[in-house]
């Protein structure tokens, strides 16, 4: 399968520990972007990186996230000191420049704070 | 900053009837403007998108979209239903780069048979 992947699929963790995100856009895509979904709601945008730099981050994205794409391949998104309100889905995406607007979305990681 | 506002959070329809999903949106710019569709534990998938060329955009799967500046509206429709099209969609609007797009809250499409 040539898609985007998202590792873990689903994660559970206590509140104050901190978890870590994998996402592995398509291969030729140059475009990466995070979202968070939560129930009954749309995704927000979170962060989007062209090659190895985030250019934009949403003022959701607090102190205590971080996103990393280095050397441009794979990305990471870690939360840090996580809160019952980091409960969410998030979501990668990746996208070929040439192609305005057009989103090839992973399958999200589930993240349970308890 | 642009948003979008989906008018109905559920829309339930007889297979084989017509579908028409509502989707308003703001922007200070001319705005690009997407539908999504995301199946049960599938990821999002692009049905569609204006990017100021036509204003009857026509998608996958038979859906087709009308931009209409002076209503700022962008509503999904579909001639005749199927089982297969029970979903949420997703109405997205974005900046004149693409890198900010925002979603709706989203419409969940219920086809009975």
């Amino acid at each position: 399968d040539t898609g985007v992947s998202q590792n873990p699929r689903h994660k559970i963790t206590k509140r104050g520990q901190n978890v870590t995100f994998r996402c592995d856009p398509i291969s030729e895509h140059n475009r990466l972007y995070w979202y968070r979904q939560t129930l009954g709601q749309g995704p927000e945008f979170l962060t989007y990186f062209q090659n190895e730099a985030q250019l934009e981050k949403s003022r959701l994205l607090s102190d205590r996230f971080s996103a990393e794409r280095p050397k441009g391949s794979f990305s990471t998104l870690e939360i840090q000191r996580t809160e019952q309100g980091d409960s969410a889905m998030y979501l990668c995406a990746s996208s070929p420049s040439r192609v305005a607007g057009e989103l090839f979305f992973g399958e999200g990681s589930r993240l349970t704070v308890l | 900053a642009q948003s979008v506002t989906q008018l109905d959070s559920h829309v339930s329809v007889s297979e084989g009837t017509p579908v028409l999903l509502r989707c308003n949106y703001s922007s200070s710019y001319s705005p690009s403007l997407f539908w999504y569709v995301q199946h049960p534990n599938k990821g999002l998938q692009l049905l569609l998108k204006y990017t100021s060329a036509a204003t009857l955009v026509k998608g996958i799967n038979g859906f087709e979209a009308e931009f209409k500046k002076s209503e700022t509206s962008f509503h999904l429709t579909k001639p005749s239903a199927h089982m297969s099209d029970a979903a949420e969609y997703f109405c997205v609007v974005s900046d004149y780069n693409n890198n900010d797009m925002r979603f709706g809250a989203g419409t969940r499409l219920t086809v009975k048979p």
